[in-house]
């Protein structure tokens, strides 16, 4: 079983869309939570970190639930500029990434 | 820019030739990393060095060799490299001493196709 888990997508939606991607992990010790964002042919950009309370970040908000073992990500009004591979990343003892969910934006 | 540079951007290799790729951050960060990505494949952890000293290698063939002569610089030297090694070849850095609760900040990486 994979450490973490992403569906790859790709996620087709509008601007102005909702959507929303989760990631489940499979260590119930993992200790941290981060989302990336890597743009095709860049390298991996922290997005934001995900704490137990939930946070929020403009159009961002991502939360952890450590019971079904999972973390999500919604962007709301979604952007063209917002096209982009997502990482879940998890923290054990080291970082484990996802292979990434590709989201597409269109006019 | 993240602070973490690497060179070359780009590099196309023969299976008998041997190069390195580097890797420096001007953060201040102690602990520095090397990762491969190979397509829709997730991010591999190949090395970590704390305070210059290696603290773990992810079972990398010895085709692949680290170096880190202080705590800013990272190479990656190659010999005898396979096909199969094309891939997108990532450095980065963190604060502290490699602790998974912290940020890792990504260099722009490597393009590698052996050949």
């Amino acid at each position: 079983r994979k450490e973490v888990e992403q569906d790859p997508g790709p996620f087709n939606v509008p601007e102005g869309a909702t959507v929303a991607f989760n990631c489940t992990y499979s260590n119930s010790a993992s200790q941290s939570f981060f989302w990336y964002r890597q743009d095709c042919r860049k390298e991996p950009k922290l997005l934001m970190s995900v704490y137990s309370s939930g946070n929020e970040d403009g159009r961002f908000t991502a939360q952890l639930n450590r019971a079904s073992q999972y973390i999500s990500l919604l962007i709301r009004d979604s952007k063209l500029s917002d096209s982009a591979t997502y990482l879940c990343v998890v923290g054990f003892n080291k970082f484990y990434f996802g292979s990434g969910t590709k989201l597409n934006v269109k006019p | 820019e993240t602070g973490v540079t690497q060179t070359p951007r780009h590099l196309v290799m023969g299976m008998t030739n041997k190069k390195s790729l580097k890797c420096e951050q001007h953060l201040g960060h102690n602990a520095m990393y090397w990762y491969k990505q190979s397509a829709k494949k997730p991010l591999e952890l190949m090395f970590v060095y704390n305070f210059k000293e290696q603290t773990e290698n992810n079972s990398v063939p010895s085709r692949f060799s680290p170096e880190c002569p202080n705590s800013s610089h990272l190479f990656l030297h190659l010999h005898t490299l396979q096909p199969e090694d094309s891939a997108l070849y990532l450095c980065a850095s963190s604060p502290k001493s490699g602790l998974a609760s912290e940020t890792q900040y990504f260099g722009p990486g490597t393009r590698l196709l052996v050949l």
